[in-house]
């Protein structure tokens, strides 16, 4: 199975950040890569899909970038209703997989 | 609007077998690849099983293999998960999700094992 290495597990942050969040692949997976966004009690929300496209409605401070093996969440500036938990996804095969997730917290 | 609604959740015996629905609304159902995603309580979230849009193609976790079985009604949106042999570990809110890309998730379902 294909694992999926997610930093930071935590991340401290201001509103008006730029904050990143990396997500290593242990093989290959070219740009079958998606990123959600969890708030406690709420089902995960799709931010991003195929590596780096916006998915309706999701605002355009998130972007999404990588290919291959190494992605990337960023955040332009962070505002306070993106204080969440982020998971990527690996979608290359019919065995998908999670990152472990990001907590974004309030510094 | 699209909207996913899960059911069947309950409290399970270990051992015993629950049979998950959900039913989809707001696009063309027979269209798309439909997934069941999990999450233990405090836990991260983790893929269960897919079947495609005919219902021909499923796909298992490792985790759940030979346990579970993924299968889906077109004429009734639905798509249903038959747990079987069920253990702590598959204790956990059930999603059901649309497509490739998880573009849309259902407000889950509780699965609770435990004797």
């Amino acid at each position: 199975d294909i694992q999926v290495t997610q930093s930071p597990s935590t991340l401290s942050a201001s509103v008006g950040d730029r904050v990143t969040i990396t997500c290593r692949a242990s093989q290959n997976i070219n740009s079958w890569l998606a990123w959600y966004q969890q708030k406690p009690g709420k089902a995960p929300k799709l931010l991003i899909y195929k590596a780096s496209s916006l998915e309706n409605g999701v605002p355009s401070r998130f972007s999404g970038g990588g290919s291959g093996t190494e992605f990337t969440l960023t955040i332009s500036s962070l505002q306070p209703d993106d204080f969440a938990t982020y998971y990527c996804q690996q979608y290359n095969n019919y065995s998908w997989t999670f990152g472990q997730g990001t907590k974004v917290e309030m510094k | 609007e699209v909207e996913l609604l899960e059911s069947g959740g309950d409290l399970v015996q270990p051992g015993g077998s629950l049979r998950l629905s959900c039913v989809a609304s707001g696009f063309t159902f027979s269209s798309f690849a439909m997934n069941w995603v999990r999450q233990a309580p405090g836990k991260g979230l983790e893929w269960v099983s897919t079947i495609g849009h005919t219902g021909e193609n499923t796909f298992y976790a490792g985790s759940v293999k030979g346990r579970f079985a993924i299968s889906r009604d077109n004429s009734k949106n639905t798509v249903f998960l038959q747990m079987n042999s069920l253990r702590a570990a598959d204790t956990a809110v059930y999603y059901c999700t649309r497509g490739q890309d998880s573009d849309y998730w259902g407000q889950g379902t509780l699965v609770t094992v435990s004797s």
